[in-house]
């Protein structure tokens, strides 16, 4: 059972659509996030979010959107995609208490490319 | 949360003990000392945490200086399977959102 997973894996799109990547976990935890590991593999934090409050890194564009239908899920909505954008998202997850007793847990990420 | 510093990359021979250092010496006082790993192509893996007393797992031990401004991950027999990028994190036990920040991290490569 995958714990924390991204789909799709491989997204290949053009400047200016609008995609979405999926995610889920099944652990159980009350907080999940989305990281952008870029070219030169910095990992950056995107948005943390838990059924209470959403914090959004200030360094992120607004065409970046995280959409929660509920507790399991996680979803990034990026509007206008730039050839910048492109890296690898990775999704995360951790229990109450901001992963302090046992860490997170990490998806295996969703290579985005824009052409 | 406070800085780290780590060396940016180490070699260490198979079966032997790989010992990456991290340097935090601005950490306050109720900041954790994380570590996480990144294997090629996939998603970043806990390894363990720390506050003052060292700490061991299945995984690797966590020594922490007694003045916790430096800190040293072990893993006891490196196999080739642990070459990885680690990632040394100083986090405190609240912040905005519980984010994690990851630095630039030590790349091990384990050879033969």
């Amino acid at each position: 059972d995958t714990a924390v997973s991204q789909t799709p894996k491989y997204l290949v799109t053009q400047m200016g659509n609008d995609k979405s990547i999926k995610c889920e976990q099944n652990l159980g935890h009350d907080t999940m996030y989305w990281y952008k590991q870029d070219s030169k593999k910095f990992l950056k934090i995107m948005f943390s979010y838990n059924n209470k409050e959403l914090i959004i890194n200030e360094t992120v564009p607004n065409r970046f959107s995280p959409k929660s239908p509920d507790k399991a899920h996680l979803n990034l909505h990026i509007n206008s995609l730039e050839l910048g954008d492109s890296a690898v998202y990775f999704c995360a997850s951790s229990q109450a208490g901001g992963g302090l007793n046992y860490g997170y847990t990490f998806g295996s990420g969703t290579r985005l490319t824009v052409v | 949360d406070a800085k780290t510093t780590q060396p940016p990359s180490m070699d260490c021979a198979e079966g032997r003990a790989a010992n990456l250092p991290c340097n935090h010496s601005t950490i306050s006082g109720n900041e954790y000392v994380y570590w996480y790993r990144q294997i090629h192509s996939q998603g970043p893996q806990y390894i363990i945490h720390g506050l003052k007393n060292n700490e061991t797992n299945e995984m690797a031990s966590l020594i922490i200086t007694e003045d916790r401004k430096s800190s040293t991950l072990i893993l006891p027999h490196a196999t080739l399977r642990d070459t990885a990028v680690y990632y040394c994190i100083v986090r405190a036990k609240r912040n905005a959102g519980n984010m994690l920040t990851f630095g630039g991290g030590t790349r091990l490569m384990v050879k033969p």
